[in-house]
């Protein structure tokens, strides 16, 4: 079973706090992982892609992995008003079919 | 460059009639995607193109088909419409040609309404 789960939030943080989004997913056949970004009435763009165990950071974005505990999530520091969005996971398995959990919708309030 | 164009960008059909929804790329890419995206579900793959020639069901292919016509174009055919097929649809693309060139790059989407 290829699915990719995310705590549907919503998920509310101050300005200038760190935002922790949480992602799991169920067939360990999975190896790449990713987060998109969806702003309300937009099409998603990416974030962040992550392969490897451990931390990966681009600006003010971290994406960790864990295969083990088959476990992704997505780090904002310093969140910005303007990083309020529904924020996507998904994972890549065989011949590039993709599955996406169902978004975590984050408010960074001024 | 365009990125991924889709047609048309809204669409409102009757129980029972057929539509066909138009993708096309032209970053030269390899993979192509088509999702619907209902409130709550996130995006769900409903069929995608490896390469061009071959089509594979995703999570949820019943009541679609799909032709791609050529490198470039991605189509999405409803035979039947049924309520249950309101959604918006998204067409995607990548290079798929493995780790570090699976970013996949999303059209405008199609908002379909089936009364």
């Amino acid at each position: 079973q290829k699915e990719v789960e995310q705590n549907s939030g919503p998920l509310s943080v101050p300005e200038g706090a760190i935002a922790s989004l949480n992602c799991t997913y169920s067939d360990r056949g999975s190896q790449s992982f990713f987060w998109y970004r969806q702003y309300s009435g937009k099409s998603p763009e990416l974030i962040m892609s992550i392969y490897s165990n451990g931390d990966k950071e681009d600006g003010r974005f971290t994406a960790q992995l864990n295969k083990a505990s088959q476990y992704v999530s997505l780090l904002i520091r310093d969140s910005q008003p303007s990083d309020s969005a529904t924020y996507l996971c998904a994972g890549k398995y065989n011949n590039n079919d993709m599955r996406f959990g169902a978004g975590t919708r984050l408010t960074v309030k001024p | 460059n365009a990125g991924v164009t889709q047609t048309p960008k809204f669409q409102v059909l009757k129980t029972g009639q057929s539509m066909t929804l138009q993708c096309a790329q032209d970053m030269n890419h390899n993979s192509m995607y088509w999702y619907r995206q209902d409130p709550g579900m996130g995006l769900r793959l409903i069929y995608y193109s490896a390469s061009e020639g071959t089509t594979d069901k995703g999570e949820v292919p019943n009541g679609y088909n799909v032709s791609r016509l050529n490198k470039r174009e991605f189509s999405l055919r409803l035979e039947s419409a049924a309520p249950s097929q309101t959604s918006v649809y998204f067409c995607a693309s990548s290079e798929g040609l493995g780790e570090g060139t699976d970013t996949q790059y999303f059209g405008p989407g199609t908002r379909l309404t089936v009364l």
